[in-house]
């Protein structure tokens, strides 16, 4: 079975820029999850989609980051205008629901710099 | 206060040897706990979840302490390959988020 697939793995942007990640969750896994990893610093959670419902968007930083997943199947983050600070590892889960809801599969990250 | 807590090491530790990290917890309301692996530039991976009862997966034994709100993880006959940064895990019931430590880094050094 495939795992969790994320394009790219890199990605260098300078500061204004638009980036968009792309995450393919688990075939049949309803529950998608976006967090990102700061250097230095611990991973947090970004934002849940349940298929293509935004379930949770509470660690989403600002209004320059837009999740999206239409047809509840893959997810795009897009970063527009792309800061300094937008710098890290952003990572996609996806996981089953009701009582597997934690065992969350991540994929490989994106990492993104923006100089 | 961070709501998770984690020495992040490193600790270094022959092989073969018993190696345990603890970990804190800030919310007392936390209700599932985890030990992630991750290796150098790789994805998390999920190692095991944490029972109230303290669970065991070989040589890894994970127990809970909600009065004192810590999570430990004890690994006994240390392997090369148990070499990554273990991070800790919370969960709230009322979302699905997973609430990371900033992980402990262990070496194993034959």
């Amino acid at each position: 079975e495939a795992g969790v697939t994320q394009f790219p793995s890199h990605s260098v942007i300078e500061k204004g820029q638009t980036v968009t990640l792309r995450c393919d969750p688990i075939s049949g896994h309803d529950n998608l999850y976006w967090y990102r990893r700061v250097m230095g610093k611990e991973i947090k959670f970004l934002l849940h989609f349940v298929k293509e419902s935004k379930q949770d968007e509470s660690g989403m930083p600002n209004n320059r980051f837009l999740a999206e997943r239409t047809g509840g199947t893959y997810s795009t983050l897009k970063v527009q205008p792309a800061e300094l600070e937008d710098s890290g590892v952003y990572f996609c889960a996806s996981s089953q629901d009701d009582g597997l809801k934690y065992e969350q599969y991540f994929g490989p990250g994106t990492r993104l710099t923006v100089t | 206060r961070k709501e998770v807590e984690q020495d992040p090491g490193p600790f270094n530790v022959p092989e073969g040897a018993t190696v345990a990290f603890n970990c804190t917890y800030s919310n007392s309301a936390s209700q599932s706990f985890f030990w992630y692996r991750q290796d150098c530039r790789k994805e998390p991976k999920l190692l095991m979840s944490v029972y109230s009862s303290g669970n065991e997966d070989g040589r890894f034994t994970a127990q809970l302490n909600r009065a004192s709100q810590y999570i430990s993880l004890l690994i006994r006959d240390s392997k090369l390959s148990d070499s990554a940064t273990y991070l800790c895990v919370a969960t709230m019931d009322s979302n699905y988020q997973l609430i990371w430590g900033a992980g402990t880094k262990l070496i194993i050094k034959p």
